[in-house]
C-alpha cells in the first residue's frame, strides 16, 4: 500500500526566500507524481507532473524533482512572494486509479 | 473553458437524511475521481469512475455510499442514511486519459451532518 509523507508539516519564511518541500513515498512504482496547491476553503491546483521517466518538471518560479529509486520528490520555490502562501500537497499515482496524498507542508510566506 | 464543477459548494443535512454530491468534468474528460478530505487529515481516494462504469472503488466504504457517472449528465456520489462522520469536502476530480494525464480538481462541495 503506497504512503505518501510530506516534511516539513509547516513552513514559515520571510519573503525572498528560496525554500525546498520535500515528498517521499514508499513505492516507486508510480506512473507519476503530481505537485498541488490549495487555499483555504478552496480546491486543489495542479502546479508541476513529472511522469515517472522524467527527473524534472519546471514552471517559472517553481520546480519539481523525481527520484523514484529513492522515493522521493522535491518542490523548489525560488524567489517566494506573500501570494505563494497556501498548502502544498503532492500526490502519487500507480496507474488507473486515484491518487494516494501526502498531508501537505502548510506554508507561509511573512511579508 | 468551465473547469471541474461540483454542486452543491455546501451541504447540511440531518442524520439519517441521504446526501447526493454532483460533479461536471472538465469538457472532454471522461474519467472522474472522487475523494474526501476529513478534518485534520489528507486527501483520501474513494471511486474511479468512466462512462457507465466503476473502474475501482476500493476507497469507498463498504454501506451507505455509491457513485455513478451516467453517459448524459454529472457524476454523482450519494451518500445514504449519513452519521456526523461523514461531515468533510468532498472533491472530484476530472482528466483525459487516465493515469498518465494531470488530475485537474473541482472546489469541493462541504458536508455539515447536524
Amino acid at each position: 500500500k503506497q504512503e505518501v509523507t510530506q516534511i516539513p508539516a509547516a513552513l514559515s519564511v520571510p519573503e525572498g526566500e528560496n525554500l525546498v518541500l520535500n515528498c517521499s513515498f514508499t513505492d516507486s512504482a508510480i506512473y507519476n507524481l503530481q505537485w498541488f496547491r490549495q487555499d483555504p476553503g478552496k480546491g486543489l491546483t495542479s502546479l508541476l507532473l513529472i511522469q515517472s521517466s522524467q527527473r524534472e518538471q519546471t514552471s517559472g518560479r517553481l520546480n519539481a524533482s523525481l527520484d523514484k529509486s529513492s522515493g522521493r520528490s522535491t518542490l523548489y520555490i525560488a524567489a517566494s512572494q506573500p501570494g505563494d502562501s497556501a498548502t502544498y500537497l503532492c500526490a502519487a499515482s500507480r496507474g488507473a486509479d486515484g491518487l494516494t496524498f501526502g498531508k501537505g507542508t502548510h506554508l507561509i510566506i511573512q511579508p | 473553458n468551465a473547469g471541474v464543477m461540483q454542486n452543491p459548494r455546501h451541504l447540511v443535512r440531518r442524520r439519517g437524511q441521504e446526501a447526493r454530491l454532483r460533479c461536471s468534468p472538465m469538457k472532454g474528460h471522461s474519467h472522474v475521481y472522487w475523494y474526501r478530505q476529513l478534518p485534520e487529515e489528507g486527501l483520501k481516494f474513494m471511486v474511479y469512475l468512466q462512462k457507465e462504469n466503476i473502474i475501482d472503488e476500493s476507497g469507498m466504504p463498504k454501506e451507505r455510499f455509491s457513485a455513478e457517472f451516467p453517459k448524459e449528465g454529472p457524476s454523482i456520489l450519494r451518500i445514504q442514511q449519513v452519521v456526523r462522520g461523514d461531515s468533510a469536502a468532498y472533491f472530484c476530480a476530472s482528466s483525459d486519459t487516465g493515469a498518465v494525464q494531470p488530475q485537474h480538481f473541482g472546489d469541493g462541495t462541504r458536508l455539515s451532518i447536524l
